[in-house]
């Protein structure tokens, strides 16, 4: 079946630690992106790439980082310096063109310890 | 982004229609009316979208007002798990460079 995996369901963080969460789609698509959402709130940008080895800021990118390395992985790294991680990560991708649909990773739930 | 505006929650009866409507009363010509939904602590599911004419899939239909300033979400045979939050998001494409703007949706429960 075609989709995007995310992994792990949940993660926990110890203080001074950067965790990466993983993001694996085999959909073909050229976009990816990464969301941050805090309870009972809407999702906030956080990277998103259009294209393989580029990538760009979204609203909230402080504190984290990325790579796309490959068409199918786009990882987010959750660094030391993001103050407050403790949320729920969304992956998404999208073929870049007129209607461009974004699919969801069932998400992971980043906790700090 | 234009903005929406939906209400809070809906309740629906299993078995009936659900009917959900959202305003975007300063939608420009080039942007799409999207709808997702969001089951507890779950991804959004893309559920359907258009730009002015109705549309229909396996999940929902899509009525678009002929002013493009409203629409609503139909899901003909609501069950208990199509309880989630629905959102509404007007969106223009712009080659994957932009974030879909999510706001706080509507809550629909559907009742036994």
């Amino acid at each position: 079946d075609g989709g995007i995996t995310q992994s792990p369901k949940y993660l926990f963080r110890k203080e001074g630690q950067n965790v990466t969460l993983s993001c694996e789609q085999n959909l073909n698509h050229d976009a990816m992106y990464w969301y941050r959402q805090d309870p009972g709130q809407g999702l906030r940008l956080i990277y998103y790439s259009q294209i393989v080895n580029d990538f760009q800021k979204g609203d909230i990118a402080e504190g984290y980082s990325v790579s796309r390395e490959k068409k199918e992985s786009f990882p987010l790294t959750v660094t030391s310096a993001q103050k407050n991680p403790t949320a729920f990560y969304l992956c998404a991708s999208s073929i870049r063109g007129t209607q461009e649909t974004q699919y969801f990773g069932p998400g992971t739930r980043l906790l700090v310890l | 982004d234009a903005k929406t505006t939906q209400p809070t929650s809906m309740d629906c009866a299993e078995g009936r229609a659900a009917n959900l409507p959202c305003n975007h009363s300063t939608i420009s010509g080039n942007e799409y009316v999207y709808w997702y939904r969001q089951i507890h602590s779950q991804g959004p599911q893309y559920i359907i979208h258009g730009l002015k004419n109705n549309e229909t899939n396996e999940m929902a239909s899509l009525i678009i007002t002929e002013d493009r300033k409203s629409s609503t979400l139909i899901l003909p045979h609501a069950t208990l798990r199509d309880t989630a939050v629905y959102y509404c998001i007007v969106h223009r494409p712009q080659g994957g460079s932009e974030k879909l703007v999510f706001g706080k949706g509507t809550k629909l429960t559907v009742n036994p």
